[in-house]
C-alpha cells in the first residue's frame, strides 16, 4: 500500500538551532517528493520537490532535503530555524501531482 | 502572476443553504484540483479537472458539485452540506504539460456549517 509517514507530530526548537523532519513513504516505485509549509487558515507552499537526479535537493527559505532510496526516507532539514518558520509542515509523495499522497503533517514550534 | 485566488475566504451557512466556493488562476494551468482540509489533518483530494473535463472525482458526496466554466476558473457548489462538511476547502492548480509540474495553491475557503 501507498503511505507517507510523517513520525512527529509535534517539533519545538529554539531559535536558530538546526532543524530535521522525518519523512518515511511506502510507494511501488521511486515516486516524486514533495516538501509543503501551510501557514495557520492559509494553504499550502511547496518547499522543494524531488524527482531524479541529485538526491540532495534544495528549496527555498533556506531549506534542504536528502532523498535516501535505502531507507525511503526524504527527511527536511534547516541549519538554522527562524521565527516565522513555524508552521505545519506536510511530506507528500506522488507518481504525479493528481494523486499525491500526504503526510498527516508535523507541527513547529519555534521560541526565542 | 503566480497566484491562485479563492473567495471567499471564510463561509457560515446552514444545512438548507445553496452557497458556492470560487478559485481562479491565470497561469495558464490545464489543471484544477478541490482538496479539503479538516483542522489538524492533511488535505484531502476531492476532484481534479484537466483540460476542463472532470478526471477524478474521489468518491465525494453529490451535495458537492464542481464546475470548470473555463481554463480559469473552478467552482464548488455547495447543497445541503452537514456539519461535519465544515473545513478548509483548498483550490490548487497545476501545469500538467510541464515534466516538473508542482501545485499551487490558493489559501483557502474556511468553510462552517451550522
Amino acid at each position: 500500500a501507498q503511505s507517507v509517514t510523517q513520525p512527529d507530530i509535534h517539533i519545538t526548537v529554539s531559535e536558530g538551532a538546526s532543524l530535521e523532519l522525518r519523512c518515511n513513504y511506502s510507494y511501488g516505485a521511486t515516486p516524486y517528493l514533495f516538501w509543503y509549509v501551510q501557514s495557520p487558515g492559509q494553504g499550502l507552499q511547496l518547499l522543494l520537490k524531488y524527482f531524479s537526479g541529485d538526491t540532495l535537493v534544495q528549496g527555498i527559505k533556506g531549506f534542504e532535503a536528502e532523498f535516501k532510496r535505502s531507507q525511503s526516507s526524504f527527511n527536511l532539514r534547516k541549519p538554522s530555524v527562524h521565527w516565522s518558520d513555524a508552521a505545519e509542515y506536510f511530506c507528500a509523495v506522488g507518481a504525479n501531482t493528481d494523486k499525491l499522497i500526504f503526510g498527516t503533517g508535523t507541527r513547529l514550534q519555534v521560541f526565542p | 502572476d503566480t497566484e491562485v485566488t479563492q473567495t471567499p475566504k471564510h463561509l457560515v451557512m446552514g444545512m438548507t443553504n445553496k452557497k458556492s466556493l470560487k478559485c481562479e488562476q491565470h497561469m495558464g494551468h490545464r489543471a484544477m484540483y478541490w482538496y479539503k482540509q479538516k483542522a489538524k489533518k492533511p488535505p484531502e483530494l476531492m476532484f481534479v479537472y484537466s483540460y476542463e473535463k472532470l478526471s477524478i472525482n474521489e468518491s465525494v458526496p453529490s451535495r458537492f458539485s464542481p464546475e470548470c466554466p473555463n481554463s480559469s476558473l473552478l467552482n464548488l457548489h455547495l447543497h445541503a452540506l452537514q456539519p461535519e462538511d465544515s473545513a478548509l476547502y483548498l483550490c490548487a492548480s497545476s501545469d500538467p504539460g510541464r515534466s516538473n509540474e508542482k501545485l499551487f495553491f490558493g489559501s483557502g475557503t474556511q468553510l462552517s456549517v451550522l
